[in-house]
């Protein structure tokens, strides 16, 4: 089985804070992916990386940096919080064509 | 350009009624991938089923199944006999191969079963 977590189910930060969003994979995959989800505008790609500390752009990178130092791991992290990064964050890994997802953390920027 | 559209944004039936969930998608790949996900209020998004584009092969998996039609460009996901705990948010996905590794997903259709 596919194992992908995340660090937290829920995270509350202040407007400013510099916010580490951690995702764990188990399965050995090269490819891992973060996306937000928001009401009405679906999934939306951040930042995804096919091998340790190689990374590229999604669609909406801007506010966003991401890590990737193992091949475990992939980290997002967002260096300023702002109230319109509030959302939720959905962590996927990838070995063949098929993206299997973590539980996703749900981040509030107040 | 890849594009998933899933125009059905709400539905709600009946529990034990069938509910087909409609995906239309675009591509200039001549080789894809199909998918649809599940995400329950949990949050987490499940995988249920990936196809090829070049199997076109129906497929049925206990009260689920999905059409695929290359002809229209559609790839449609059917409940038989819903229950509540197929309640949930649904995504339909493309993943190309010519245009880059990305998935690209629909808005989603948001099924809710009434007991």
């Amino acid at each position: 089985d596919v194992k992908v977590t995340q660090s937290s189910r829920y995270l509350v930060k202040r407007t400013g804070e510099k916010v580490f969003l951690e995702c764990v994979q188990d399965m050995d995959h090269e490819n891992m992916f973060w996306y937000r989800q928001d009401p009405g505008l679906g999934l939306r790609l951040i930042y995804f990386s096919y091998d340790v500390k190689m990374k590229e752009k999604g669609d909406i990178p801007e506010g966003y940096s991401v890590s990737r130092e193992k091949k475990e791991r992939f980290s997002l992290i967002l260096e300023s919080a702002s109230t319109n990064q509030t959302s939720m964050y959905l962590c996927a890994s990838s070995l063949d064509h098929t993206q299997y997802f973590g539980p996703g953390t749900r981040l509030t920027v107040l | 350009a890849q594009k998933v559209t899933q125009a059905q944004t709400e539905i709600s039936v009946v529990e034990k009624e069938d509910v087909t969930l409609d995906c239309v998608y675009e591509t200039r790949d001549t080789t894809y991938y199909l998918f649809w996900y599940k995400q329950p209020p949990s949050g987490e998004l499940v995988f249920l089923i990936r196809r090829n584009s070049f199997d076109e092969q129906n497929e049925i998996s206990g009260r689920y199944s999905w059409n695929f039609q290359k002809s229209t460009s559609s790839f449609n996901f059917t409940i038989t006999a819903s229950q509540v705990v197929d309640s949930a948010v649904y995504f339909c996905a493309l993943r190309g191969t010519n245009t880059g590794n990305q998935f690209y997903f629909g808005t989603g259709t948001s099924l809710t079963v009434i007991p």
